[in-house]
């Protein structure tokens, strides 16, 4: 079964600074990756995805994320963080081949001012 | 997303009380899923349909049922609520034009006491 694992399940970061959320994943055949972000009392907003092409994949509010195939990895990055990016980060796997998608645990992200 | 609504959006009921939480979107997906949120664990899926008479279960399917009443409506139905069915609840759809890409609703918040 495909699935994800977001290891640190809170990142704290100063303003201003950069801000990696760290995802790594394990498939059978070629991953579909995706970043979903969700703010207080407010459902899951897509932020990017991967399926195929260039590594480096640029999303929505400044976000972006690096495919890497031999460390499979797919980390979340921006390169200055906002007090309004905090909130709750999730990496996601497509599971099969009609849309499901596997969730991880979720990251707490923190950026204080 | 406000093409994927979910009513009600708060609910408090009592153990044994059978509930019935609703999802409507307008985006003409096909596909349609359910999923609860529980903190750490992320998002699991309860169940999944792909059309009007297609519907599979998830991970987590026990205690709960699901009614796909027409392209646009998927209901989850709790027959005997219990405590540990207490959760975030969301409803999602895409299709295969939007990339495996989920769109989500706003949540419903249900307690069971």
């Amino acid at each position: 079964a495909q699935s994800v694992a977001q290891p640190e399940d809170q990142v704290n970061v100063a303003e201003g600074n950069p801000l990696t959320v760290k995802c790594t994943y394990s498939v059978s055949g070629n991953p579909y990756l995706f970043w979903y972000v969700q703010y207080p009392n407010r459902g899951l907003q897509f932020l990017l995805k991967y399926i195929t092409g260039d590594n480096l994949v640029k999303g929505s509010y400044g976000f972006e994320a690096e495919f890497n195939k031999s460390q499979t990895s797919f980390h979340l990055k921006k390169p200055s963080a906002l007090v309004s990016d905090s909130a709750l980060y999730f990496c996601a796997v497509r599971d099969g081949s009609w849309g499901k998608l596997q969730f991880g645990a979720g990251t707490q992200v923190v950026v204080t001012p | 997303d406000a093409d994927v609504t979910q009513t009600p959006r708060n609910r408090i009921t009592k153990t044994g009380k059978r509930i019935m939480l609703e999802c409507s979107q307008t985006k003409g997906h096909d596909r349609m899923y359910w999923y609860r949120q529980d903190p750490g664990l992320g998002l699991r899926l309860i169940y999944y349909s792909f059309d009007v008479k297609d519907i599979n279960k998830g991970e987590i399917s026990d205690g709960y049922s699901v009614s796909r009443q027409a392209q646009a409506k998927f209901s989850l139905s709790l027959e005997s609520a219990i405590p540990n069915q207490t959760a975030l609840y969301f409803c999602a759809t895409s299709d295969y034009g939007s990339g495996f890409e989920q769109f989500f609703g706003p949540g419903t918040r249900l307690t069971v006491l």
